[in-house]
């Protein structure tokens, strides 16, 4: 079956260090985001990526990378520059915009450092 | 302005009612629209795309207006089961930048 595949589901890690979220796709999407959304608020973009090797900043980038080597593979590593990593982040795909098409999303990952 | 902007809630509705939800957008050039219900803890699960000609699917109704840059969610005769977060979502053309509403959550009450 097709989906999208985020891990781990929940994840913890100490103040200042680096951590990566895992997000890999078989739909065959060319476009795929990464969002975080806070306990009772709206999901906030953070990075997208239309095509392989390419991707642009969303509203809340800073403290953020991520890389598009594999059009099913889209990471995302939290730094230690993001002033507050703890939140639920969700990892998406779509055909792209050529076809007008909506977002798959991944089950998510809560992150939480501490 | 605000690029998406929906209806604060919460909307405490009783079961068999009718509610209606708005969303505003601010980019005229916005490409497409969507309606996504998310359940508590979960993902964001697309409920129905949005068409300029409005559509139906079963009980709900979307409708789209361009001119006046929103589009609104009906859900008829409300089940327990539609209790949940309803979230707005609009691509908004330029370089496939999709963005959310904060969301309006729905409780049925029984």
């Amino acid at each position: 079956d097709g989906g999208i595949t985020q891990s781990p589901k929940y994840l913890f890690r100490k103040e200042g260090q680096n951590v990566t979220l895992s997000c890999e796709q078989n739909l065959n999407h060319d476009a795929m985001y990464w969002y975080r959304q806070d306990p009772g608020q709206g999901l906030r973009l953070i990075y997208y990526s239309q095509i392989v090797n390419d991707f642009q900043k969303g509203d809340i980038a800073e403290g953020y990378s991520v890389s598009r080597e594999k059009k099913e593979s889209f990471p995302l590593t939290v730094t230690s520059a993001q002033k507050n990593p703890t939140a639920f982040y969700l990892c998406a795909s779509s055909l792209g915009s050529s076809y007008n098409s909506p977002l798959h999303f991944g089950n998510g990952t809560r992150l939480t450092v501490t | 302005r605000k690029e998406v902007e929906q209806d604060p809630g919460p909307f405490n509705v009783p079961e068999g009612a009718t509610v209606a939800f708005n969303c505003t957008y601010s980019n005229s050039a916005s490409q497409s629209f969507f309606w996504y219900r998310q359940d508590c803890r979960k993902e964001p699960k697309l409920l129905m795309s949005v068409y300029s000609s409005g559509n139906e699917d079963g009980r709900f109704t979307a409708q789209l207006n361009r001119a006046s840059q929103y589009i609104s969610l009906l859900i008829r005769d409300s089940k327990l089961s539609d209790s949940a977060t309803y979230l707005c979502v609009v691509n908004m053309g330029r370089d496939d930048k999709i963005i959310f509403g904060k969301g309006t959550r729905l409780h049925i009450l029984p």
